[in-house]
């Protein structure tokens, strides 16, 4: 089954120690996506990219930084991760219609504890 | 003002009856509409889009009111399995990046 798929799907980093997460996607969709889940908040686009143009968000902080080396894959850096960082990290993926936002389909996430 | 905004709950609702709640938003220029359902600690699934002129699959039904920017779901029969988080998500400016409400969290009880 084509998926969104995020390794590993939980990751425990020290203070400061620099962490990259992973996703990958067999859906061969042009769009990827980075959000940050704390509990019982909504999730918060950090960046995308559409096709290797990367859009970051205005208030993601610089301590994140993303590569995606080809269509299936896409990283999401922290550089230094801080006790406030610990959240559900989400990758997703879209097809872009030209049109209006079209569903986005989520990976499992990676639960990301910082000691 | 937040972008999207939802009545967390949670809202306990007896197995078997009708649940609604809304959500606004805050962007006149959305274009896109979309529920989402997220179980505790999994990801966000698509659960319907919302069409202008409002939508039902199965026991759910979505509304959309451009006029007053707000959207709603209406869960019929609930059933136990509908116990979920349910995130009202719009379009930002009419493109793809999508904005999430904190979700409205629904517990059935039998």
């Amino acid at each position: 089954d084509a998926m969104v798929i995020q390794n590993p799907r939980y990751q425990v980093t020290q203070f400061g120690k620099p962490v990259t997460l992973s996703c990958s996607q067999t859906l061969n969709h042009n769009v990827m996506y980075w959000y940050q889940q704390k509990s019982s908040q909504a999730p918060k686009l950090l960046f995308h990219y559409y096709d290797k143009d990367f859009n970051n968000e205005a208030d993601t902080p610089d301590n994140f930084q993303s590569r995606r080396p080809n269509t299936s894959f896409c990283f999401l850096d922290i550089r230094s991760p801080g006790l406030g960082d610990a959240a559900m990290y989400l990758c997703a993926t879209s097809r872009d219609s030209g049109r209006a936002a079209e569903e986005q389909y989520f990976g499992p996430g990676t639960r990301l504890t910082v000691t | 003002r937040k972008e999207v905004e939802q009545d967390p709950g949670p809202f306990n609702v007896p197995e078997g009856a009708t649940v609604a709640f809304n959500c606004t938003y805050s962007n006149s220029a959305s274009q896109s509409f979309f529920w989402y359902r997220q179980d505790c600690r999994k990801e966000p699934k698509l659960l319907m889009s919302v069409y202008s002129s409002g939508n039902e699959d199965g026991r759910f039904t979505a509304q959309l009111n451009r006029a007053s920017q707000y959207i709603s779901l209406l869960i019929r029969d609930s059933k136990l399995s509908d116990s979920a988080t349910y995130l009202c998500v719009v379009n930002r400016n009419g493109n793809n990046r999508l904005a999430f409400g904190k979700g409205n969290q629904v517990v059935v009880i039998p």
